[in-house]
């Protein structure tokens, strides 16, 4: 139990277009998800927080307009990055709250690997 | 706000060795640690976690890690590792609005 998807694992694109990531929880309802970026050989750097049918809180230095964030459903919760550019090619993590261990554990995707060119 | 810091950027040993992965944390309130862990190309996986009660936490792979309030130290410990525990090892810290806080990690390599 408790398994958090992501789609796409990995997606390529132009510099100026946006791409959306789903992050899922399979097999519980998530109280609330996040969106971590993690750079090579670095840490996991938190960027919102998402509960279901409210707006995304979003961390110092992030740009809420560019990283956009919508919470459709207790399993659902996507992350559009608008017109992206080469330096926001990262990884994408999120992870969800919830299941049988309770509210106090997060369950992390598998991540999804963006490159703008 | 809270923070973490891990002692070591790499850790190389041999199998069977003991490890010892050092994490300190700061922040005012109480918190919940963490210690995860990512092998080559997979997702974190929670090694083990420590809320409250016991400070000497047992996970999951033979890991351990004790809490100790007075250092503000979370230490990850492994008495006898295997060339399949090479992997990215990072502490964190959650507090009560459950966000997490990451160290910048450990890379262990363990050579057979």
């Amino acid at each position: 139990g408790a398994v958090v998807s992501q789609h796409p694992s990995w997606v390529i694109c132009k510099s100026g277009t946006s791409v959306k990531i789903e992050c899922r929880s399979l097999d519980f309802q998530a109280t609330t998800m996040f969106w971590y970026r993690q750079f090579p050989k670095q840490s996991l750097m938190l960027m919102a927080t998402s509960n279901e049918g409210s707006k995304a809180t979003y961390e110092q230095g992030v740009e809420k307009d560019k990283f956009l964030i919508n919470h459709a459903s207790l399993t659902l919760s996507t992350l559009t990055v608008t017109s992206a550019h080469p330096e926001d090619s990262s990884f994408y993590i999120c992870s969800a709250r919830g299941g049988l261990a309770g509210v106090n554990e997060q369950y992390f995707g598998p991540g999804t690997r963006l490159t703008v060119t | 706000a809270q923070s973490v810091s891990q002692h070591n950027h790499h850790v190389i040993l041999s199998e069977a060795a003991s490890l010892e992965l050092g994490c300190n944390y700061s922040y005012g309130g109480t918190v919940n640690l963490f210690w995860y862990v990512q092998y080559p190309g997979q997702h974190l996986q929670l090694l083990l976690k420590y809320f409250s009660g016991d400070p000497l936490v047992k996970g999951i792979k033979g890991f351990e890690a004790e809490f100790i309030k007075s250092k503000f130290s979370f230490n990850l410990r492994k008495p006898s590792v295997q060339w399949s525990d090479t992997a990215e090892y990072f502490c964190a810290v959650g507090g009560v609005d459950y966000k997490l806080s990451f160290g910048a990690g450990t890379t262990v390599t363990v050579r057979a």
